[in-house]
């Protein structure tokens, strides 16, 4: 069964510029999450979305944005880049549950740079 | 609150030899606490979670952790070390009754040596 794909692999936009990246979870997973990894930060979560409806939120500006589609398919948006938005982007899909309950299943990431 | 601290952001063990990554956590509820493993250029896998059951988890490829409430700890070891074990590991907390947001530790980049 094919795994969690994201799209773009890598993408290169400049300051003020917005992007959207795109995530297509495992077939029937109807749970899909986020995440930013940087060097300084490190691992953080940006948001969950179960059904369509933003379930869980981490410490990120409202620049940040998300939704998730009736196919269970999300995408993440960010607004008005900044340098520090730099950053490895993962999308996870997992069956129905929050974190705890369901195993998260990853894809490789989107790779964005902003200059 | 929640937060997770890894001990060592580099760890280097010879082929054959133990493997020991240290993971320390601090919850204010019952924690659930995962291990994950990143292979260059790949996602994230999850390689063992601890959820209130059994304080010895036994996980993928060899890996276990055991859960040490008094010591707030949640170490991953493994008996033998493989080159193909080279990787990113992350020790993730969870605070179960809270808002199920996980908190990430810094990592830990194992090198095996042959």
């Amino acid at each position: 069964k094919a795994g969690v794909t994201q799209t773009p692999r890598y993408l290169i936009k400049t300051r003020g510029q917005q992007v959207t990246l795109s995530c297509s979870p495992i077939s029937g997973h109807r749970s899909v999450s986020w995440y930013q990894q940087t060097p300084g930060q490190g691992l953080q979560f940006l948001f969950e979305y179960f059904s369509e409806t933003q379930r869980n939120k981490g410490n990120f500006p409202g620049r940040f944005s998300g939704r998730q589609f009736s196919n269970s398919r999300s995408e993440m948006n960010v607004s008005t880049l900044e340098l520090g938005d730099s950053a490895l982007y993962l999308c996870a899909s997992s069956l129905v549950g929050a974190f705890s309950y369901n195993e998260q299943f990853f894809g490789p990431g989107t790779r964005l740079t902003v200059l | 609150a929640q937060s997770v601290t890894q001990l060592d952001s580099h760890v280097s063990v010879s082929e054959g030899t133990p493997v020991l990554l240290r993971c320390n956590y601090s919850s204010s509820y019952s924690p659930s606490l995962f291990w994950y493993v990143q292979h260059p250029n790949k996602g994230l896998q999850l390689l063992l979670k601890y959820t209130s059951a059994a304080t010895l988890v036994k996980g993928i490829n060899g890996f276990e952790a055991e859960f040490k409430k008094s010591e707030t700890s949640f170490h991953l070891t493994k008996p033998s070390a493989h080159m193909s074990d080279a990787a990113e590991y992350f020790c993730v907390v969870i605070t179960t009754g809270g808002s199920y947001i996980p908190t990430f530790g810094r990592g830990t980049s194992l090198i095996v040596h042959p």
